[in-house]
């Protein structure tokens, strides 16, 4: 079984500063992937980056990195230079053999001006 | 499309009805998710379909839940004698195939289905 961990109900952070989301994760597979979504108000799950459980570097997408520690089993989402548009709900997931995602509860992060 | 379609966006219904949802997934998508989010909570698994067979089936609540994909196209998910609690937000997602994760193979999701009982 597959499980996510995400602690942080919800944070808040300065316009242009950077954030991190917390992210745990608990699997039996040896190979798996882990993915950070983004819902906005609209409802719309947008994706932002993925880590494979087998990667040596850290995954970077524009301003967004992953801070991938496998020993502890965690993936933080790093956002930097945040901005109002980044005010959004984000959701870690985990798959494991195929395809099959599984969320955590998801952060609200609210940017401030 | 361009993008992963589901329809009714809205739907209420009473309690004890039939409802359905159809997801029209991104052309050549030949996995299909079906998943349900709760006010406040994450997306929950529910069914996936590799082609147009159901090729996990585990988060199906009840036997009330049901889905097709018979054409390994357009999906259907069917909800017999509908309860309060099956209030919330049905979403739908494609990838290119249902092997191993990868940055190349993301899930794509709908807008979803707001459903919402009597």
């Amino acid at each position: 079984a597959q499980k996510i961990t995400q602690t942080q109900p919800g944070m808040f952070v300065q316009e242009k500063e950077a954030v991190t989301l917390d992210c745990t994760y608990d699997t039996s597979d040896q190979s798996y992937g882990l993915f950070w979504y983004k819902q906005p108000s609209s409802g719309e799950m947008i994706f932002l980056i993925y880590q494979g459980s087998y990667d040596e570097q850290n995954a970077t997408e524009g301003r967004y990195s992953l801070n991938f520690q496998k020993a502890r089993k965690s993936a933080n989402l790093v956002i930097s230079a945040s901005q109002l548009g980044d005010s959004a709900m984000y959701f870690c997931a985990i798959a494991g053999g195929y395809n099959k995602l599984i969320f955590g509860a998801g952060t609200r992060l609210a940017v401030h001006p | 499309g361009a993008g992963v379609s589901q329809t009714p966006s809205n739907k209420v219904t009473e309690k004890g009805k039939y409802v359905e949802l159809r997801c029209d997934p991104i052309s050549g998508h030949t996995a299909l998710y079906w998943y349900r989010q709760s006010l406040g909570q994450g997306p929950e698994f529910l069914i996936y379909f590799q082609g147009t067979g159901a090729a996990d089936d585990s988060g199906l609540p009840n036997d009330r839940f049901f889905a097709v994909r018979p054409e390994g196209s357009v999906s259907t998910l069917k909800i017999q004698r509908t309860e309060r609690g099956d209030s919330a937000v049905y979403l739908c997602a494609s990838s290119l195939s249902a092997t191993a994760a990868s940055g190349a193979n993301v899930l794509t999701f709908g807008a979803g289905s707001r459903l919402t009982v009597l």
